[in-house]
Parts: C-alpha cells; sequence; structure tokens
C-alpha cells in the first residue's frame, strides 16, 4: 500500500515555542492531506484539509493561526504548532490521498507531541 | 449529525476464540465505510472499505460486512498479534470529499 512518512515521530518543546511536523508521500502524488488530532483513548478529530498550492480548510473550533499548515508539493505538507502551550500536547496524524483513486486515506505513523 | 458508534469499548480474547466488532453509524448518506487497525503510538493502518449494504470483503482473519446501519468486523480465530485497537470510520456524502469521521475504536486484546 502508499506509504506516509511523519517526522518527528515524537517531540519535546517548552512552552511558547512553535514545531513543525512535516508529512509526506514517499510512493505517490497527494493533491489533499488530512491533519488529524488524537487524544488518549478518543476519536481521531479532523483539525484541517491541507491542498497543495492553496490555503488549507480548516474544522469549526481549530485555530488556522495557532495551526499553521503549509501544503508546497504534491508530497509534502506540514504542521506548524505555532506558540505551544501544555493543552497542546497530544498525538497529531496526517493523512493522505493518491491522486486519482478514491476512498483510500493512508496516514502516517503519527507525531507525539509534548508542551512543557 | 453524522456520527459513529463502535461497540465494545474493549474486548478480550482467548486465542483462537471468534468474536465480532460493531461500527454503528447515523450518517445523511453513506459514501464508504473505513477500517483501520491502529497500534500503540502508531498511525491507523487500513484494512478495508466498503461501500454498499451487502457488501464483504476479507484479508487473513479479518471479514468486515455492512448494512444500512452498521457494520461488522469479524475476527476467526484471532492470534496475539492481532491485538490492536480497530478503528471504523465513514466517509458522508455531502461533505468534504474523504473528511472521515471515526468512532472511539475497540482495544482488541487477544491472549495466547
Amino acid at each position: 500500500g502508499a506509504v506516509v512518512s511523519q517526522h518527528p515521530s515524537r517531540v519535546i518543546c517548552k512552552s511558547g515555542t512553535s514545531v513543525k511536523i512535516e508529512c509526506r508521500s514517499l510512493d505517490f502524488q497527494a493533491t489533499t492531506m488530512f491533519w488529524y488530532r488524537q487524544f488518549p483513548k478518543q476519536s481521531l478529530m479532523l483539525m484541517a484539509t491541507s491542498n497543495e498550492g492553496s490555503k488549507a480548510t480548516y474544522e469549526q473550533g481549530v485555530e488556522k493561526d495557532k495551526f499553521l499548515i503549509n501544503h508546497a508539493s504534491l508530497t509534502l505538507s506540514t504542521l506548524t504548532v505555532t506558540s505551544a502551550h501544555p493543552e497542546d500536547s497530544s498525538f497529531y496524524i496526517c493523512s493522505a490521498r493518491a491522486s486519482g483513486r478514491t476512498g483510500e486515506l493512508f496516514f502516517g505513523e503519527g507525531s507525539r507531541l509534548t508542551v512543557l | 449529525e453524522d456520527q459513529v458508534t463502535q461497540s465494545p469499548e474493549a474486548l478480550r480474547l482467548q486465542e483462537g476464540e471468534s468474536s465480532s466488532l460493531n461500527c454503528s453509524y447515523t450518517v445523511s448518506g453513506l459514501r464508504g465505510l473505513f477500517w483501520y487497525r491502529q497500534d500503540p503510538g502508531k498511525g491507523p493502518e487500513f484494512l478495508f472499505t466498503l461501500y454498499s449494504a451487502g457488501e464483504e470483503k476479507e484479508k487473513e482473519r479479518l471479514k468486515a460486512t455492512l448494512t444500512k446501519k452498521e457494520s461488522f468486523l469479524h475476527i476467526t480465530a484471532p492470534k496475539p498479534e492481532d491485538s490492536a485497537t480497530y478503528l471504523c470510520a465513514v466517509q458522508p456524502t455531502g461533505g468534504a470529499t474523504n473528511k472521515l469521521i471515526f468512532g472511539t475504536g475497540t482495544l482488541l486484546a487477544v491472549q495466547p
């Protein structure tokens, strides 16, 4: 199946700093990528939809100035958590759909963010 | 409101003891229903997509079925390596392409 890579897998930062998480589709082009957030024992919650070459679409309640998304190429989307606070600590997962394929979304390995 | 409910929350089986996981959904229209497996600290791994009632798909010890209101993930003669959280997600019609709504998952533990 298609491979989606996320980096870093774990990051610990101080409160007030910014953290960038990368999501790459390794063997296919992804016009659309999705960013999810998952709290322990809870569902994956969609944060935003990232479209190559255009602005991301954010879900209701997600601060676009807090969670900056850039989808600069067909294989890379980045999520930057700006001025991180302890409540931003979570598991962030990206997913991507191969161009021309319907339905299947492939997920990255996830990034565990801990804000001290 | 579109909603996905999975049951049970947790399930403990003995190796070889077959069982089923349930995913009930409420959507105005269903574009697709997805099953994923998630290991601790990892992203979800795609298992199946089902599109219409009556459809069934199989992969090794897993079989997914779909009705108009729910989906079942049947696990036949499970092994310890099948232990994971199994997530169900629906893709409603009328929304953004590929927007998925996830259930909270069933944590499966298979004991040797």
